[in-house]
């Protein structure tokens, strides 16, 4: 069955830039007719969906974050991405990649969840 | 942005008694082209991601348990357990997936009494 598997640096530094990666197993992106999403939670906090990418790459990003965020998809690689430029203390959180449960459509309930990636920004 | 608003923020319930989480959104989340909810339900337990439970505000994923409902539209909605199990202390998030950015409401804890 579907899995997604997100990886990341563990801990960066304010002001710099993160790159998360998820990769996809049991099936592929580029044929699956999917979005494919970003999810975060800060410890011990609520859910914040940071934007979503369609396997053709067109994407829906979150406005309070939109100026900080790139998705992207690389189709060879069964992956897609998340860079957050600008980092601060408020953007320490566990980073989920999920999916929705709807082919074709970015309006859809997340069925399917990574385990996630704990990312601290500290000095 | 659609404001999700559960209640309460914590609940502590008896083994086999009901639990009841309520959910509200800020506009409504009832497409009327289609007559569906754009809402759903999700558990969450320590260090896990979130799962499941119900989507179009009704509609039980597969696998999940019976004793999961979930009811309401348009601005309204419920989470209900029908008879608490051990295994059902979590977080539980309502979420809109109307319209964009999509929004969660800010959890609400469930215990056993």
């Amino acid at each position: 069955q579907l899995q997604l598997q997100e990886s990341g640096p563990g801990l960066e530094k304010p002001s710099e830039t993160l790159s998360l990666t998820c990769t996809v197993s049991g099936g592929s992106i580029n044929s699956s007719n999917y979005y494919w999403g970003w999810i975060r939670q800060p410890p011990g906090k609520g859910l914040e969906w940071i934007g979503s990418i369609y396997y053709s790459g067109s994407t829906y990003y979150n406005p309070s974050l939109k100026s900080r965020i790139t998705i992207s998809v690389d189709p060879s690689k069964n992956q897609f991405s998340l860079k957050l430029t600008s980092l601060t203390a408020a953007d320490t959180a566990a980073y989920y990649c999920a999916r929705p449960r709807t082919a074709g459509t970015t309006y859809g309930a997340f069925d399917i969840w990574g385990q996630g990636t704990m990312i601290t920004v500290s000095s | 942005d659609i404001v999700m608003t559960q209640s309460p923020d914590s609940l502590a319930v008896s083994l086999g008694e009901r639990a009841t989480i309520n959910c509200r959104s800020s506009q409504t989340v009832l497409y009327s082209s289609n007559n569906k909810n754009y809402l759903a339900w999700y558990q969450q337990k320590p260090g896990q991601p979130p799962k499941l439970l119900i989507y179009w505000a009704s509609t039980r994923e597969s696998g999940v348990p019976d004793r999961f409902s979930g009811s309401g539209s348009g601005t309204d909605f419920t989470l209900t357990i029908s008879s608490l199990q051990a295994e059902d202390v979590a977080v539980y998030y309502c979420h809109q997936y109307y319209s964009s950015p999509f929004t969660f409401g800010q959890g609400t804890k469930l215990e056993i009494k």
